[in-house]
């Protein structure tokens, strides 16, 4: 089955740039997509389409994809961005849908 | 605005069924895929089925393939989720999930429904 791979977790300060990869080998055909999830909530989509976001979501955040690996980069993270992110996408028969394993952002 | 409630969890044992729901308003349900996503506890997020807005082509994971039956009441605005022959490796929070109108993803989300299978 298909996966999409994420690194467990990621830690930066206050202030830097974190940046979060996906990695699977239908990425250069699909787009990916990035959720945010605050400890006990639900997801929140911050970007669409690779790259795209949506209304609401800080400026930021911003995406970009290139060939098999995906990225969500927070520019300029704050304490507030701590949160399980989690990349979304389809496989090529687009029937399946998956969500990688999620990666913890520690900004502290 | 989008509000999605889900509602059917519980405690149950294992080999026994259970069927959530999930109340959706402030869109034009008729319209719309939806999903069921999952979260075991301490876990990722792991997608379990998609329905097609007009309920004519249903999919679901590897994972729940032949047991899980994921349906819609357009009368009643209500998705489903009819889980047969429950393991322990089930329990977690299940959250429906309104798929965008332009594309194959999740846009809107309820808040979840925990299910735990276990004697």
């Amino acid at each position: 089955s298909y996966e999409l791979t994420q690194p467990p977790s990621v830690s930066v300060s206050p202030g830097q740039t974190a940046r979060i990869t996906c990695s699977g080998d239908a990425l250069p055909k699909k787009y990916a997509y990035w959720y945010q999830q605050k400890s006990g909530q639900a997801p929140v989509l911050v970007i669409y389409e690779d790259s795209k976001r949506p209304s609401g979501i800080p400026e930021r955040f911003s995406g970009s994809s290139s060939g098999t690996m995906a990225t969500l980069t927070i520019s300029g993270a704050q304490v507030e961005d701590e949160a399980d992110y989690s990349c979304y996408s389809t496989d090529i028969s687009v029937y399946h849908r998956v969500f990688g394993g999620g990666t913890k952002l520690t900004v502290l | 605005q989008v509000q999605l409630v889900e509602s059917g969890g519980g405690v149950v044992q294992p080999g026994r069924s259970l069927r959530l729901s999930c109340a959706a308003s402030g869109f034009t349900f008729s319209t719309y895929g939806m999903h069921w996503v999952r979260q075991a506890p301490g876990k990722g997020l792991e997608w379990v089925a998609v329905i097609w807005f007009d309920g004519s082509n249903k999919f679901y994971a590897d994972s729940v393939k032949g047991r899980f039956t994921i349906s819609r009441d357009i009368s009643k605005n209500t998705l489903y989720l009819q889980m047969n022959s429950l393991r322990a490796e089930d329990t977690a929070v299940y959250y429906c999930a309104r798929e965008s109108g332009s594309g194959s993803y999740p846009d809107s989300w309820g808040q979840g429904t925990l299910v735990t299978v276990s004697s």
